[in-house]
């Protein structure tokens, strides 16, 4: 069984202030990770995924995620948070990309000028 | 990267009637495409998998004859939720699986469901 747990369904940072999004797992296999940004009233954005290669992923718009086996972690970082960040993230698991998803509730990350 | 297209992005219906939605692999054959909903501040459920030319596998709690699901092609699948009610209201996410060697997933941009 597999499934997700984000810690902090609403965070709030200053602009050009750390984020830091927590995600842990529960995978009875090998996990594959992922986290995904919503915006409101539209779909899913890929921001980055761990498929078992490097274990600090890099993703999209200055987001990074480490892959931690021992702390069954998979934390989402960016150095220095933007307006534009303010949005829902999203992690999710999966036995392997194309199977089935499992999301975690979600994070609201609030961005304070 | 590979497209998802979802059609309608939004629609609005009375209690009672029928509401397909349409859900398509524009530039790649998808023999797996997965459904989800999700409701207001809440995360992703999956409701359904759907592969190409066989019956959808519904996750538990989910009606089967309420939530059709067809997947006559490798580029789309339909999804209609049937008599539809106000608890229905939601959004509802398709995803399409690029099998092989890349094996991976896309996801469409939603739509957005409400019943009157």
């Amino acid at each position: 069984a597999q499934s997700v747990t984000q810690l902090g369904s609403h965070v709030s940072v200053s602009e050009g202030a750390l984020v830091l999004l927590r995600c842990n797992y529960s995978s009875s296999v090998p996990p594959y990770l992922f986290w995904y940004v919503q915006y409101p009233n539209q779909g899913l954005q890929l921001l980055l995924k761990y498929t078992s290669a490097a274990t600090l992923v890099k993703g999209i718009n200055g987001f990074e995620a480490e892959f931690k086996k021992s702390e069954t972690s998979f934390h989402l970082t960016k150095p220095s948070a933007h307006m534009s960040d303010a949005a829902e993230y999203f992690c999710a698991v999966s036995e392997s990309p194309g199977n089935q998803f499992y999301f975690g509730t979600g994070t609201s990350l609030t961005v304070i000028p | 990267g590979a497209v998802v297209s979802q059609h309608p992005s939004r629609v609005i219906c009375k209690s009672g009637t029928s509401v397909k939605i349409e859900c398509r692999s524009l530039d790649f054959q998808a023999t797996t495409m997965f459904w989800y909903r999700q409701f207001p501040k809440q995360s992703l459920m999956l409701m359904a998998t759907s592969n190409e030319g066989s019956k959808a596998t519904y996750e538990q709690g989910v009606e089967k004859d309420k939530f059709l699901i067809n997947h006559a092609s490798l580029t789309l699948s339909t999804l209609t939720v049937t008599s539809a009610h106000p608890e229905d209201s939601s959004f509802y996410i398709c995803s399409a699986r690029v099998g092989g060697s890349t094996d991976t997933q896309y996801f469409g941009p939603g739509t957005r469901l409400t019943v009157l």
